[in-house]
C-alpha cells in the first residue's frame, strides 16, 4: 500500500489566517490526490481532486498543489466554518488516506 | 442530486457476518460511469477503503480484507451491499458507502455513515 503522511497532525489558527497542510506519499502518485474536509459526526466532504481541481461549490479560498510525492492544501483566509479535520487520499493505486490534520481555533 | 444511505445492524457478535446495504436515491445506480465503494473509519485505523463494485458486477477489494469481504449490487433495487465475515472488535467502525467516477478514484458522494459495533 502507498502510505500517506500528513503534517501537522494538529494546527491551531485564527480566523483570517493562511493555513497550509502538507501530505507526502511513500511513492510517486503523479497528481492522483484528493483532499477532504470532515466535521464531527459527518462524512468527509470532497474539496479538491487531481491535486488542484476544486470540486464544484467549494469556496475558492481552498486550493491544492503538488505532484509526485509532495502535496499541499492551502486555505487562504480561514473562516469559522473551516475548523475541521482534513484528509488527503491517493488514488494512484488502491485508495489510501492520510491520518488527518485537525484545524482548531487558536 | 444523488444521495446514498447506509443501513444495517448496529451491533454484530464476534465471529458473525456484518451485512450493510447502501441505497442510492436521486438517480439510477446504472446511470453514468461510476464505481460504488465501501469505506470505514475507526479511531485506530483512520479512514480505510474496503472495496468497490461496478454495476457490471466487477469487484476489487483491499488485499488485507479480501478473504472476508463480498460486495454485491442489486440494480433493480438501486442498492449495493457489503458483507464482512468472521468479524472481530477490530472491525468496529463507522461504515460509509460512496460513489467514485470510474475515470478516477476519489470519493465524490458519500453516505452519512452507519456505526457498527462488534461485541458479545
Amino acid at each position: 500500500d502507498i502510505q500517506m503522511t500528513q503534517s501537522p497532525s494538529t494546527l491551531s489558527a485564527s480566523v483570517g489566517d493562511r493555513v497550509t497542510i502538507t501530505c507526502r506519499a511513500s511513492q510517486s502518485i503523479s497528481s492522483w490526490l484528493a483532499w477532504y474536509q470532515q466535521k464531527p459526526g459527518k462524512a468527509p466532504k470532497l474539496l479538491i481532486y487531481t491535486a488542484s481541481t476544486l470540486e464544484s461549490g467549494v469556496p475558492s479560498r481552498f486550493s491544492g498543489s503538488g505532484s509526485g510525492t509532495e502535496f499541499t492544501l492551502t486555505i487562504s483566509s480561514l473562516q469559522p466554518d473551516d475548523f475541521a479535520t482534513y484528509y488527503c487520499q491517493q488514488y494512484n493505486t488502491y485508495p489510501t488516506f492520510g491520518q488527518g490534520t485537525k484545524v482548531e481555533i487558536k | 442530486q444523488v444521495q446514498l444511505q447506509e443501513s444495517g445492524p448496529g451491533l454484530v457478535r464476534p465471529s458473525q457476518t456484518l451485512s450493510l446495504t447502501c441505497t442510492v436515491s436521486g438517480g439510477s445506480i446504472t446511470s453514468g460511469s461510476f464505481y460504488w465503494s465501501w469505506i470505514r473509519q475507526s479511531a485506530g485505523k483512520g479512514l480505510e477503503w474496503i472495496g468497490r463494485i461496478y454495476t457490471s458486477g466487477t469487484t476489487t477489494y483491499k488485499a488485507s480484507l479480501k478473504s472476508r469481504v463480498t460486495i454485491s449490487v442489486d440494480t433493480s433495487k438501486n442498492q449495493f451491499s457489503l458483507r464482512l465475515k468472521s468479524v472481530t472488535a477490530a472491525d468496529t467502525a463507522v461504515y460509509y458507502c460512496a460513489r467514485v467516477p470510474s475515470w478516477s478514484g476519489f470519493f465524490g458522494v458519500w453516505g452519512k455513515g452507519t456505526t457498527v459495533t462488534v461485541s458479545a
